[in-house]
């Protein structure tokens, strides 16, 4: 199988502070991870695509200094919502790209960050 | 702006009846298609994908694709309560990369 885990699978915190969540593959090398965010009853929305090794590349609208993604290795990749705001609360994916021709992404369980 | 359509239900299906699932797509370059479930309060979880014209059958679900209509839909044959979820039509697309945009999802309810 392919298995991506994140953590942690929610969090709670102040307005004001940061929040670091983390995304593994466990059982695959991910060339590319891909972070999302959905509110309730919407669908998913593509913040950022990460690289291993690279910059990520933000989508138009998610602003880079806000959200910062670290892809460090073919196994992990974290983003940190730095300065969270209310607004933020939100449902946070992760999914990673399996090599091969398949180019199938694995979700992770996501993460359910609470801003108060 | 690359989009993703689909009708976002809810649809309600009386058990052991087919359920049928519709997306269209707007890059007609698109050469990848995804089906994904997603439960309440869950990430998705893959069902099926398809690259070829034609159909593509996994055990109760049959993935069909059209790229001259740029369409893709999901059969899922004597469907079960536990069906009941969001399904999420996914396309890749290439801009200067490739990504994965979704659709809104559409809600089925299986009804027992």
């Amino acid at each position: 199988g392919a298995v991506v885990s994140q953590h942690p699978s929610w969090v709670i915190c102040k307005s004001g502070t940061s929040v670091k969540i983390e995304c593994r593959s466990l059982d695959f090398q991910a060339t590319t991870m891909f972070w999302y965010r959905q509110f309730p009853k919407q669908s998913l929305m593509l913040m950022a695509t990460s690289n291993e090794g690279s910059k990520a590349t933000y989508e138009q609208g998610v602003e880079k200094d806000k959200f910062l993604i670290n892809h460090a290795s073919l196994t992990l990749s974290t983003l940190t919502v730095t300065s969270a705001h209310p607004e933020d609360s939100s449902f946070y994916i992760c999914s990673a790209r399996k090599r091969g021709p398949t180019n199938e992404q694995f979700f992770g369980p996501g993460t359910r960050l609470t801003v108060l | 702006q690359k989009e993703v359509e689909q009708n976002s239900g809810p649809l309600s299906v009386p058990e052991g009846a087919i359920a049928s699932l519709n997306c269209t797509y707007s890059d007609r370059g698109s050469q990848s298609f995804f089906w994904y479930r997603q439960y309440s309060g869950k990430s998705p979880e893959l069902i099926m994908f398809i690259y070829s014209n034609g159909d593509k059958e996994d055990g109760r679900f049959t993935a069909q694709l059209n790229k001259a209509s740029q369409y893709v839909s999901l059969l899922i044959r004597d469907s079960q309560p536990s069906d009941s979820a969001t399904y999420l039509c996914a396309v890749k697309v290439f801009t200067s990369y490739d990504k994965v945009i979704f659709g809104p999802g559409t809600s089925l309810s299986v009804i027992p």
